[in-house]
């Protein structure tokens, strides 16, 4: 079935930059669209960005164009999120998702704090 | 882009009730619309891909039905452990969207 795990989270001050990272077991990483998706604190879902399954497309929400960049590196089997210019309102938990049509795994989440 | 609007934005019902939520895209979007159902502290879960199809592992008293604008996913009989809140998203074009949302409650 599969399994995301994402690490990099923390607290970072705003304007100041942080990655995250997540790692793809049980499954071939290279065949699937992955997903970054966020929850800000009892907020919904808000769709981030979405990377082709060979990394030749990007999408990304309008709220961070020009800020977050994906990546991924099929043969580490891991997605990335670079995050620069952070605000306030980037704050929430960031969910690593695999998904081409129905996204089908999902990571348990890191939570992102952006705060003076 | 497209919206998404969900409704009811809460609901209160009992074990066993039948319980409906909607969905209504602003523009046409086939049936490229997944149900995603997310208790608290939890990480979302697909139950419904296009439109109508049941995730692998999801509980038949799921169903998802709709086309084009309108859509709805219905929960058959409700059980203890359904009490959530429960999200669309339009996977037609992007930027992907979401719905708002709908929390379901014990009654």
């Amino acid at each position: 079935q599969g399994q995301l795990v994402e690490s990099g989270g923390g607290v970072v001050q705003p304007g100041r930059s942080l990655r995250l990272s997540c790692a793809a077991s049980g499954f071939t990483f290279r065949n699937y669209g992955m997903h970054w998706v966020r929850q800000a604190p009892g907020k919904g879902l808000e769709w981030v960005a979405t990377i082709s399954y060979n990394g030749g497309s990007e999408y990304y929400a309008d709220s961070v164009k020009g800020r977050f960049t994906i990546s991924r590196d099929n043969s580490k089997n891991t997605l990335s999120l670079q995050m620069n210019s952070l605000r306030a309102d980037d704050t929430a938990i960031y969910y690593c998702v695999r998904g081409d049509y129905g996204l089908d795994v999902w990571g348990q989440g890191n939570t992102v704090s952006v705060s003076s | 882009a497209i919206q998404m609007t969900q409704s009811p934005s809460s609901l209160s019902a009992s074990v066993g009730d039948r319980v409906t939520i909607t969905c209504r895209a602003s523009q046409g979007i086939g049936n490229d619309l997944g149900w995603y159902q997310q208790r608290p502290g939890k990480a979302p879960k697909l139950l419904i891909y296009a439109a109508s199809s049941l995730q692998s592992g999801v509980p038949s008293r799921f169903s998802g039905s709709g086309s084009g604008t309108d859509f709805t996913l219905t929960i058959s009989s409700l059980q203890p452990e359904d009490f959530a809140t429960y999200y669309c998203l339009q996977d037609y074009n992007y930027p992907r969207t979401f719905g708002q949302g709908t929390k379901v409650e014990i009654k």
